[in-house]
């Protein structure tokens, strides 16, 4: 079975830009969570979407948003860049049984904002 | 609200040297609990998991046991190898929904 997948691996954007991310799930799994990893902050949650609505959202600004598809591929959005927004984008799937939360992590997209 | 604290790196060890990295956590309820590992250029992967009090998670050597009166889940190793040099993070999980917190994560860099 195919994992996670990321696209792309590797951005490089100027500030004010806008950046699209991609993420497609284990097949099967309908949780897609994303995440922001950075050295100084670590690994902080962004947000979650089951079957296409979002369900959980950590504390960033209105700049990043997202999505999921019926598919339960997922995209994220990061309108206006700041140079703060340099980061490995993690994107996240599991299977919705009780008790048994694991998520799977993709290879991540490097976001490098100029 | 449920939060996730590990010991803070980084740790250097020689091969075959015995590893704990330790984890406590907070939480409403009866979390799962979780250690992930991220090598150089990767996402992370899960590694051991354990769902309920008592239970102990193991995989590749590694292990850690579910203590829910020292709500702690500390990571083991017996005799760790360069190849097990990467960042370990301890998280937990709300079972009632998909909320799953990560501690900072814990460099571990094994030396020949």
């Amino acid at each position: 079975k195919a994992g996670v997948t990321q696209t792309p691996r590797y951005l490089i954007k100027t500030r004010g830009q806008q950046v699209t991310l991609s993420c497609s799930p284990i097949s099967g799994h309908r949780s897609v969570s994303w995440y922001q990893q950075t050295p100084g902050q670590g690994l902080q949650f962004l947000f979650e979407y089951f079957s296409e609505t979002q369900r959980n959202k950590g504390n960033f600004p209105g700049r990043f948003s997202g999505r999921q598809f019926s598919n339960s591929r997922s995209e994220m959005n990061v309108s206006t860049l700041e140079l703060g927004d340099s980061a490995l984008y993690l994107c996240a799937s599991s299977l919705e049984v009780p008790a048994s939360y694991e998520q799977y992590f993709g290879p991540g997209t490097r976001l490098t904002v100029t | 609200g449920n939060s996730v604290t590990q010991m803070e790196g980084p740790v250097t060890l020689s091969e075959e040297a015995f590893l704990t990295i330790n984890c406590t956590y907070t939480a409403t309820g009866y979390p799962s609990l979780f250690w992930y590992v991220q090598y150089p250029g990767e996402g992370l992967q899960l590694l051991l998991k354990a769902t309920k009090a008592d239970d102990k998670g193991s995989n590749k050597g590694f292990e850690a046991t579910y203590r829910k009166e020292t709500t702690s889940f500390h990571l083991e190793k017996g005799s760790v190898q360069v190849s097990d040099s990467a960042v370990y993070f301890c998280a937990l999980s709300d079972n009632n929904n998909n909320d799953m917190r990560f501690g900072a994560g814990t460099r571990l860099t094994v030396k020949p």
